[in-house]
C-alpha cells in the first residue's frame, strides 16, 4: 500500500500568513492527490484535486502543486476560517484510498 | 445540490449492531459510488472501503472485514454501514463520501455526509 506522510502535523500562524503544508508520497502517484480541509464537528471539505485543480467555491487563496512523491497545499493569505486540519489523500493505487495523518492549522 | 445526510448519533453496548444511513439526494445515485470512512476520537480519517452504487459490489479495506458490511437501497437512493459484534475500539465518527471523476480520470471525494458518531459503551 502506498504511504502517505504529512508535514508538520501541526502549526501555528498568523492571520494573513502565508502557510504550505506537504505530503509526501512512498511511491510515485503521478499528479492523484487531493487535499481536504476539515473543520471541528463538520464534514470534511474537498479542496484540491489532481494535486493543482481547485474544486469549485473554494477560494482562490488555497493551491496545490507537486506530482510523482511530493506535493504542497498552499493557503496564501491565512484567514480565521480556515482553521481546521488538513489531509491529504492518493487515488493513484486504489484501493485502499489512503489519506495523511493531517496537519493541524491553528490561528 | 448534492447532499449526503446521515443518520443521527448511536449509542450501543458492546457486542450490539448499529446501521448507520446516508441519505443522497440532488444526483443519480447509482452514477457514483459511494465510499465509508471513519474518524476515531483524536485520530485522523482512516478509508473504510466503498460501494459500487450500480452493482452492488462493496470493496472493504484491511482492517474492515468481517464486521462492516455496506450496502444500499437504491429506491430512496440510501447507503447504509452496518458493523456487528461492536467493540470500543469502534467509537467513531463514521463518513459517507461521494466518489466523483474527472475527465481526465482523476477521482476524489467531492461530496460528504455530516458524520454520524457512534458509541459503543457499556
Amino acid at each position: 500500500d502506498i504511504q502517505m506522510t504529512q508535514s508538520p502535523s501541526s502549526l501555528s500562524a498568523s492571520v494573513g500568513n502565508r502557510v504550505t503544508i506537504t505530503c509526501r508520497a512512498s511511491q510515485s502517484i503521478n499528479k492523484y492527490l487531493n487535499w481536504y480541509q476539515h473543520k471541528p464537528g463538520k464534514a470534511p471539505k474537498l479542496l484540491i484535486y489532481a494535486a493543482s485543480s481547485l474544486q469549485s467555491g473554494v477560494p482562490s487563496r488555497f493551491s496545490g502543486s507537486g506530482s510523482g512523491t511530493d506535493f504542497s497545499l498552499t493557503i496564501s493569505s491565512l484567514q480565521p476560517e480556515d482553521l481546521a486540519t488538513y489531509y491529504c489523500q492518493q487515488s493513484y493505487n486504489t484501493p485502499p484510498e489512503t489519506f495523511g495523518q493531517g496537519t493541524k492549522v491553528e490561528i | 445540490q448534492v447532499q449526503l445526510v446521515q443518520s443521527g448519533f448511536e449509542v450501543e453496548k458492546p457486542g450490539a449492531s448499529v446501521k448507520v444511513s446516508c441519505k443522497a439526494s440532488g444526483y443519480i445515485f447509482t452514477n457514483y459510488a459511494m465510499n465509508w470512512v471513519r474518524q476515531a476520537p483524536g485520530q485522523g480519517l482512516e478509508w473504510m472501503g466503498w460501494i459500487n452504487t450500480d452493482t452492488g459490489s462493496p470493496t472493504y479495506a484491511q482492517g474492515f472485514t468481517g464486521r462492516f458490511v455496506f450496502s444500499l437501497d437504491i429506491s430512496v437512493s440510501t447507503a447504509y454501514l452496518q458493523i456487528s459484534s461492536l467493540k470500543a475500539e469502534d467509537t467513531a465518527v463514521y463518513y459517507c463520501a461521494r466518489d466523483n471523476y474527472d475527465s481526465s480520470g482523476y477521482h476524489y471525494f467531492d461530496s460528504w455526509g455530516q458524520g454520524t458518531l457512534v458509541t459503543v459503551s457499556s
